[in-house]
C-alpha cells in the first residue's frame, strides 16, 4: 500500500535554529509531493509542492524542500526558524498527476522564543 | 483561501443521531474531498467527488455517506453518529492547472459525539 512516513513526531527548537523535517514515500514512478502547515486551531495551508523539474523547491515563509528520487524523500528545510513557525507540518504524496493524496502522520514543531 | 466554507464549524451531538456537514465552494472545481483528522493519524480520506452525482470511497468510508447535487456543494452525512467519529473534518477542493492539481482545504468542522 502507498504510504508516507514522517520520521519525527515532535521537534523542539530554539529560535534561529535550522530545521529539517524528514518525509519518505513508498512508491516509485511519477510522484507529486506536497508540504502543508497547520497553525494551532487553523486549517491546512500549502507550503510548497513538487511536480517536476528542479528538485529543490522553494515555498512560502522561507521554507524549501528537496526531492531526492533515489531516496524516495522530500525533506522540508528552513535555515532559521521563528517562534511563529510553531505548527504541525504534514507531508503528502500522490502517484502521478491523478490519484488520491496520501498524508503522513504529521510532525509537530515547537519553537522556543 | 480557495473560497471554501464549511458548516457548521462546531457541533456536539449524541450517539445514534444523524449529522450532516456541508462544504461549499465559490468556484466550479470538479474534485471535492472529505477528510478526517485525528491525533497520530494525520488526514485520512473519507469520500471524494469528481462531479455532480459522481462520488467514490476513500480510506475510511465506513459509517459515512456523501452527496453532491450541485457543483458547489459536497455534503458528508453520518447516518448514526458514534463516538469513534469524534474528529475534525476538513473539506478540500482540487485546483487543476497545467496538467497538475493541488488540494486546498476548508476551515474544518470540529465534531464531538457524546
Amino acid at each position: 500500500a502507498q504510504s508516507v512516513s514522517q520520521h519525527n513526531h515532535h521537534v523542539i527548537l530554539s529560535e534561529a535554529a535550522s530545521l529539517e523535517l524528514g518525509c519518505n514515500y513508498s512508491y516509485g514512478g511519477t510522484v507529486n509531493l506536497f508540504w502543508y502547515v497547520q497553525y494551532p486551531g487553523q486549517h491546512l495551508q500549502l507550503l510548497l509542492k513538487y511536480f517536476s523539474g528542479d528538485p529543490l523547491v522553494k515555498g512560502i515563509k522561507g521554507f524549501e524542500a528537496e526531492f531526492i528520487k533515489s531516496k524516495f524523500s522530500f525533506n522540508l528545510r528552513k535555515p532559521s526558524v521563528q517562534w511563529s513557525d510553531t505548527a504541525e507540518y504534514f507531508c503528502a504524496a500522490k502517484r502521478g498527476s491523478q490519484g488520491n493524496l496520501i498524508f503522513g502522520k504529521g510532525t509537530k514543531l515547537s519553537v522556543k522564543p | 483561501d480557495a473560497g471554501i466554507t464549511q458548516s457548521p464549524r462546531h457541533k456536539v451531538t449524541e450517539t445514534g443521531t444523524p449529522v450532516t456537514l456541508r462544504c461549499h465552494q465559490t468556484e466550479n472545481h470538479r474534485y471535492m474531498y472529505w477528510y478526517r483528522q485525528d491525533p497520530g493519524h494525520g488526514l485520512r480520506l473519507i469520500h471524494y467527488s469528481y462531479g455532480v452525482k459522481d462520488t467514490d470511497k476513500g480510506e475510511v468510508s465506513d459509517g459515512y455517506s456523501v452527496s453532491r447535487s450541485k457543483t458547489e456543494d459536497f455534503l458528508l452525512t453520518l447516518e448514526s453518529a458514534t463516538s469513534s467519529q469524534t474528529s475534525v473534518y476538513f473539506c478540500a477542493i482540487s485546483v487543476e492547472r497545467l496538467g497538475t492539481d493541488t488540494q486546498y482545504f476548508g476551515p474544518g468542522t470540529r465534531l464531538t459525539v457524546l
